[in-house]
C-alpha cells in the first residue's frame, strides 16, 4: 500500500507561474521528508528536505511547506522555469530505519515558455 | 569524485533468463538502497543493505529477486528466470551510513534498464 500519496500526477505551468505539489502520509513514525527531483533518463536527485521540527524551509525558489497535525507537506516552486520540467517525487522515511524511503508516485510538471 | 555507478546501463534477456544488476555505491558510503521504477508508479523500495547485511528487504518479491553487497565489491541485485513483468528501471542509492555524516539524503545512480523479451 502506497505510504506516501502525491498529487497532482501531472502539473502544467506557465513560466514565472508558482508550481505547487501536495503530499499526504499516514506513519507519525516518518520524522524525514525529501523532495527528489528526476530528469528523463537520471537518477532522482535531492531537492529539498524538512524534518517535523519546522514548518517550512526554503531554499531558493524552492520551498516546503509542513503541516505535521493534518499529516501534509507540500512543495512550491516560485517563478517557475522551463528548465525545471522533470518528473518530482516526495519522500518520507524513518530515522531509525536507515532513511529507507518511501517516495510518492510522482508530479510530472511541465513549464511552458 | 565518482557517483553511485550502476551497470549495465541496459540490459535485455529473454524470459527465464538470469539478470544481474551491479551497483558501486560513492566512496565512503557503506549503505545501498535497491529501488525499481515502473512508469506511473514512482520508486519502490526493494532492499536497504549494509556491507554483507541485509537490514531490510521487506520491498522484495519472495521469489527470484535476491540481493547482496559484499565486503569487497558492489552490490548485486540478482533476478532469477525473468518474466515480463520484471521490465522495469532498477535504481541504485548509496548513503553514508550513521553518526553525523548521515543527513539523510540519498544519492542515486542513473539506474539500470531491463527489458525482458
Amino acid at each position: 500500500q502506497q505510504q506516501v500519496k502525491q498529487s497532482p500526477q501531472s502539473l502544467i505551468v506557465q513560466k514565472g507561474g508558482i508550481s505547487i505539489i501536495n503530499c499526504a502520509y499516514e506513519n507519525t513514525a516518518f520524522d524525514y521528508f525529501p523532495w527528489y527531483q528526476q530528469f528523463p533518463g537520471k537518477g532522482p536527485a535531492l531537492l529539498i528536505a524538512i524534518r517535523p521540527d519546522v514548518s517550512e524551509k526554503k531554499e531558493g525558489r524552492f520551498t516546503i511547506s509542513f503541516n505535521k497535525s493534518a499529516k501534509q507537506f507540500s512543495l512550491h516552486i516560485m517563478d517557475s522555469q522551463p528548465g525545471d520540467s522533470a518528473t518530482y517525487f516526495c519522500a518520507a522515511s524513518r530515522t531509525n530505519s536507515g532513511y529507507a524511503l518511501n517516495f510518492g508516485k510522482g508530479t510530472s510538471l511541465l513549464v511552458t515558455p | 569524485n565518482a557517483g553511485v555507478m550502476q551497470n549495465p546501463r541496459h540490459l535485455v534477456r529473454r524470459r527465464g533468463q538470469e539478470a544481474r544488476l551491479r551497483c558501486s555505491p560513492m566512496k565512503g558510503h557503506s549503505h545501498v538502497y535497491w529501488y525499481r521504477q515502473l512508469p506511473e508508479e514512482g520508486l519502490k523500495f526493494m532492499v536497504y543493505l549494509q556491507k554483507e547485511n541485509i537490514i531490510d528487504e521487506s520491498g522484495m518479491p519472495k521469489e527470484r529477486f535476491s540481493a547482496e553487497f559484499p565486503k569487497e565489491g558492489p552490490s548485486i541485485l540478482r533476478i532469477q528466470q525473468v518474466v515480463r513483468g520484471d521490465s522495469a528501471a532498477y535504481f541504485c542509492a548509496s548513503s553514508p551510513g550513521g553518526g553525523r555524516t548521515n543527513t539523510g539524503e540519498l544519492f542515486f545512480g542513473e539506474g539500470s534498464r531491463l527489458t525482458v523479451l
